[in-house]
């Protein structure tokens, strides 16, 4: 299974409510992300997990919460969102060992803040 | 921070040409230079990748070219077919147990046929 599993594939949220994202890999891989994209421009990294830890958050607004519960589960919680945040949220996994390798993408969820 | 700069923005050629993307990079202890391909609607892919260790790798019609002294690396795609129209990203990072990508701006390249 080399496989990144992401769900929903589209979500619609008003500004007041809170939703999350879910995301599931079952290759052993010990490194996991959030990248946000928007249209027409390159994936940006959110947050990354290896091990289970989080490792970087690169500056994001805290409206957006994620959380690992085990190596296989990656999940990120969104709550009072703007309109600015509707975009493409990819989830992706890499072996998270020895030598940086590639980077597998969940297929991704489009979020609609209105 | 890496700063990762790419050319051309767009690329448009006919199909059986080929194409080149130039990827410029700032850190010089990056070490590990990998390109993504992205069609529309899709997710990203790895399509190919060097480490610093290496000057060139093919893979059939694409090969990635990397000159260290100077901080840039080329994606060559020959032969090119219309299925190869996407947006292609270079993504230098350090070496390290995770990825810490930062992604060019991206090519958008067209294959006509």
């Amino acid at each position: 299974d080399t496989e990144v599993t992401q769900t929903p594939k589209h979500l619609v949220m008003g500004m007041t409510n809170k939703k999350s994202l879910k995301c599931e890999q079952h290759m052993g891989h010990r490194a996991m992300y959030w990248y946000k994209q928007k249209a027409k421009k390159p994936p940006e990294l959110m947050f990354v997990y290896s091990y289970e830890k989080l490792s970087i958050n690169e500056s994001v607004p805290s409206r957006f919460s994620p959380e690992c519960p085990n190596s296989s589960l990656l999940n990120l919680h969104l709550h009072a969102l703007q309109p600015e945040d509707s975009a493409l949220y990819l989830c992706a996994s890499s072996q998270g060992t020895g030598p940086t390798g590639e980077l597998f993408f969940g297929e991704g969820s489009r979020l609609t803040v209105l | 921070g890496e700063n990762v700069e790419q050319h051309p923005s767009t690329l448009s050629v006919q199909e059986g040409d080929s194409a080149v993307i130039k990827c410029t990079y700032s850190d010089s202890a990056s070490n590990y230079f990998p390109w993504y391909k992205q069609e529309l609607g899709k997710r990203p892919q790895l399509i190919i990748d060097i480490r610093s260790n290496v000057g060139e790798k093919k893979d059939q019609r694409i090969a990635v070219t990397l000159n260290k002294t100077a901080k840039h690396f080329s994606l060559h795609i020959t032969e090119t077919q219309p299925e190869d129209s996407a947006v292609y990203f270079c993504a230098p990072s350090l070496n390290s147990g995770y990825s810490t990508l930062t992604f060019g701006k991206g090519t958008m390249l067209l294959v006509s046929p």
